[in-house]
């Protein structure tokens, strides 16, 4: 089955360790995104990928980091820069830029 | 600049029709409807591109005026499945490479 995974469903870290989130996606789709969706809000853009081995930040890009090493994945680092961490992070990725876009099922990061 | 949607919340009894605008300050190039309920990620329900287009997806349709940058989605004959929260994302002209900037959203709730 096509889909794009995301793992772990809940994560738990304490303050100032950096963690990274998984994305992967079997789509072959060439553009990749990560959102970030704090409680009652719409979902805000961190970083996005058109092609392999190029990303741009996106609105809120401060304290997190980005690879796309491989078509299938895109990691999010959250590092300890990252002021308010805890969130619902979600991965998506579409066919090209204009295209629509189809989101994995999210991480749920707390930070303690 | 995010799109604002209108209204913030709805209530309806099953079968009653709702409508759910998003407006945009900035000139679209398209937009996006997603609906998602809690704790899951969202799921995409039409894409329109600038030219006044409307779309169906059985029961749910939806429009875009490019004179007044707004597109309105239109749930008919609502069912209980249609409750969660409504999401428009935003390209905006000239398509771009970079991602959705989401409204905050529209909670609906059916009740039986």
């Amino acid at each position: 089955d096509g889909g794009i995974t995301q793992s772990p469903k809940y994560l738990f870290r304490k303050e100032g360790q950096n963690v990274t989130l998984s994305c992967e996606q079997n789509l072959n789709h060439d553009a990749m995104y990560w959102y970030r969706q704090d409680p009652g809000q719409g979902l805000r853009l961190i970083y996005y990928s058109q092609i392999v081995n190029d990303f741009q930040k996106g609105d809120i890009a401060e304290g997190y980091s980005v690879s796309r090493e491989k078509k299938e994945s895109f990691p999010l680092t959250v590092t300890s820069a990252q002021k308010n961490p805890t969130a619902f992070y979600l991965c998506a990725s579409s066919i090209s830029p204009r295209d629509t876009q189809y989101f994995g099922p999210g991480t749920r990061l707390t930070v303690l | 600049q995010q799109p604002v949607q209108s209204p913030q919340a709805v209530i309806l009894r099953e079968g009653e029709d709702a409508v759910i605008n998003c407006s945009s300050s900035k000139a679209l190039y398209s937009v996006h409807w997603y609906r998602q309920k809690h704790g899951e990620a969202p799921v995409f329900l039409m894409i329109l591109l600038k030219g006044g287009e409307q779309k169906g997806h059985e029961k749910i349709s939806a429009s875009f005026n490019e004179k007044k940058q707004q597109s309105s989605l239109y749930l008919t004959a609502s069912q209980l499945s249609y409750s969660g929260t409504y999401f428009c994302g935003s390209k905006y002209s000239g398509g771009g490479a970079d991602g959705l900037t989401f409204g905050k959203g529209t909670h609906l709730i059916i009740q039986p």
